[in-house]
């Protein structure tokens, strides 16, 4: 299992661009989140999805898209980059107990490395 | 609103030099604690997932405990590999309309000198 994997791993936007960033798991997890890091402040929750064909705001939604178009896929778009968007995003996947999973566990792939000058 | 604050923030250890690393958590109903660790460049890969207090959980070096306040994360003889830094979340109670997201502390890092 490749587990959580995202792509790309480094991107550099000019402010206005736009831009989507792809994650996909091969777990079969029914969750899907999107979080970025910055220095300082801690991992934060940007959207996430609880199955197919569904997605809902985090805490930090602003300025940002999301799709899931398929179980195994979850997109994270960026319509107009602002140089505040600069940072570290990660994904990561999940199967709760609440919905026939084993662990609440988190598993998060290795990161997307974005500056927008 | 749900917190969590580790302490302390950096923390240097000579090689076998044991140690605790503290998370405090404040939030509306536990679900459950989880430990990271992360190494520079890369995602936080999973240790431990504690869910109730007392639990207790081990992996070579590293052994995780909870209460109802706070967890510790005890490093006994620790190695030079050790060096990461550790994140510690904490996921609350499921209410209407809430999700599953995790509440991140802003980690403590490790090193460990030779």
């Amino acid at each position: 299992n490749a587990g959580v994997t995202q792509t790309p791993k480094f991107r550099v936007l000019k402010t206005g661009q736009s831009m989507t960033l792809l994650c996909a798991q091969d777990m079969n997890h029914e969750y899907m989140y999107w979080y970025r890091q910055d220095p300082g402040m801690g991992l934060r929750l940007i959207h996430y999805s609880v199955g197919e064909g569904t997605t809902a705001k985090g805490e930090v939604p602003d300025g940002y898209n999301v799709s899931r178009l398929k179980k195994q896929n979850f997109l994270l778009g960026l319509e107009s980059a602002a140089p505040s968007q600069t940072s570290v995003y990660f994904c990561a996947s999940s199967y709760p107990r609440d919905f026939g999973g084993p662990t609440d566990t988190q598993y998060f792939g290795p990161g997307t490395r974005l500056t927008v000058l | 609103e749900d917190q969590v604050t580790q302490s302390p923030e950096a923390l240097r250890l000579q090689e076998g030099e044991s140690s605790s690393l503290n998370c405090s958590y404040t939030v509306s109903g536990l679900r459950g604690l989880f430990w990271y660790r992360q190494d520079p460049g890369k995602g936080p890969e999973f240790l431990f997932t504690l869910y109730s207090a007392g639990e207790e959980k081990e992996k070579e070096r590293l052994k995780a405990t909870l209460t109802k306040k706070e967890s510790f994360l005890h490093i006994t003889a620790p190695k030079p590999e050790d060096s990461a830094t550790y994140l510690c979340a904490v996921q609350a109670t499921l209410t209407q309309g809430g999700s599953e997201k995790l509440v991140f502390g802003k980690g403590t890092k490790l090193t460990v000198n030779p």
